[in-house]
């Protein structure tokens, strides 16, 4: 089945700088490519996401890029606020519309 | 976008018993997921919820632990049977809406004693 990796598992940054957190799959097939932001005690939210025939998507001070030729894809927040503080899931979605989760990335911005 | 509401949003059971957990959305949705999220953890898939037919459950799930219903395209349930302290985890239903976007339920915070 599908395998994703995500680094790092925590991620410290200053306010005002940008965080990037990175995932690599092993299915080529995949094609559907989501990140999904958790708070403490909440649902997880999709904040963006990627499909496999696009290199790149920008939604404000989100941005998600794909290489497919490499299967990674990395999620960059520019101008990171403390409300951005949380943890940060990759998922891929292969076959059976079923999504594989990466382990998570614990971000914390610091005033 | 689809609105997913959970019953219970907690529970605190005995070591042995059995807890219903109820999702409900607010269209008719043809895919709807159950997963399992244990304290510190990542998303893990238990199983697919097909209506009409049995559930397609991971590896590592079976359904005599993890019984599914799903009698409508808007409503499932999951079942944590004979329970154990290493079920204590959050459970999340989730749906595909719209294109292909997975929305997720609040989940069910079970602790079990």
């Amino acid at each position: 089945g599908e395998n994703v990796e995500q680094h790092p598992s925590t991620l410290s940054v200053q306010e005002g700088d940008s965080a990037v957190i990175k995932c690599t799959y092993s299915d080529s097939a995949s094609n559907y490519f989501p990140w999904y932001k958790q708070e403490l005690g909440k649902r997880p939210q999709l904040i963006i996401d990627i499909r496999s025939n696009v290199g790149e998507k920008k939604d404000q001070r989100i941005a998600v890029t794909l290489n497919k030729t490499a299967k990674h894809f990395s999620l960059h927040i520019t101008e990171t606020q403390p409300e951005d503080s949380a943890v940060y899931f990759c998922a891929v979605r292969g076959g059976g519309n079923k999504l594989t989760f990466g382990t998570g990335t614990q971000l914390k911005v610091e005033l | 976008s689809a609105v997913i509401s959970q019953k219970p949003s907690r529970d605190i059971c005995q070591r042995g018993t059995s807890l219903t957990i109820q999702c409900q959305v607010d269209s008719q949705v043809t895919m709807m997921f159950w997963y399992r999220q244990q304290p510190g953890q990542s998303l893990t898939l238990i199983a697919t919820a097909n209506q009409g037919s049995e559930a397609t459950y991971e590896s590592g799930f079976v359904i005599d632990k993890f019984p599914i219903s799903r009698p409508n395209l808007t409503f499932s349930t999951l079942t944590v049977s004979n329970m154990s302290p290493e079920d204590s985890s959050i459970y999340l239903c989730s749906v595909v809406a719209g294109t292909d976007t997975q929305y997720f339920g609040p989940g069910t915070r079970l602790t079990v004693l």
